[in-house]
């Protein structure tokens, strides 16, 4: 089974809508992010979390919020989605051992709006 | 400027190696990592590099950091199909992970 996954995987919405993607982790980590990827942009941090009552913006928060319902689960919302939010959105969490932090992601949901 | 830069695109025959060069910004990044992601799928670790070292090799993947030009790079021995993908270069900055834009490794025949 896999240790951090997505849903929905794909998803398809019309502008104005409020859509949740939503994140699940088996790991045990505190620590989870979301990033979005965009062709020729690389991964950009939307927001993240340290731990259960932690949630700190990252470089493009404008448009998105978070919810951190547990230590495994972390969900990203788009309030009113715009065409460009259009991009694959990943998930990730990590673990900080011996001072060197390895981050694992999710397979990625790929957001359309119309 | 960016904090970490790396190209976007590299060609290399298979067999030949590749080498995907990145710079970063951050000198008290205390670990500097590669990360690979395949089509269809997340970023996965490839490897990563303590600050305090010049040169990490694991099998056929060679990490050089050249700490005083702030130059890290990743050498993959007898390219393969199966290391086509995206090359993400990161530094540690303030508590997160800075990501490159990515280095897509296109293996030609």
């Amino acid at each position: 089974d896999a240790d951090v996954t997505q849903t929905p995987r794909n998803r398809i919405t019309k502008t104005g809508k409020r859509i949740m993607l939503e994140c699940s982790q088996t790991k045990g980590h505190d620590r989870m992010y979301w990033y979005r990827q965009d062709p020729g942009l690389g991964l950009r941090l939307i927001y993240y979390s340290f731990d259960v009552k932690d949630i700190n913006k990252g470089e493009i928060s404008d448009g998105y919020s978070v919810s951190r319902q547990a230590q495994a689960k972390f969900s990203l919302s788009l309030e009113s989605a715009i065409p460009n939010q259009t991009a694959l959105y990943f998930c990730a969490t990590s673990d900080f051992g011996e001072n060197q932090e390895t981050q694992y992601f999710g397979p990625g949901t790929r957001l359309l709006v119309l | 400027g960016e904090d970490v830069e790396q190209s976007l695109f590299l060609s290399v025959r298979e067999g030949d190696s590749s080498v995907i060069n990145c710079t970063y910004t951050d000198s008290s990044s205390t670990y500097l990592y590669w990360y690979k992601q395949e089509p269809g799928a997340g970023l996965q670790l490839l490897t990563y590099i303590f600050s305090n070292m010049d040169m990490k090799q694991d099998q056929r993947l060679t990490v050089l950091l050249n700490k005083k030009d702030k130059h890290l790079s990743l050498r993959i021995a007898d390219t393969q199909t199966g290391d086509s993908a995206i090359y993400f270069c990161a530094e540690t900055k303030e508590d997160k992970i800075i990501f490159g834009k990515g280095t897509r490794l296109h293996i030609l025949p």
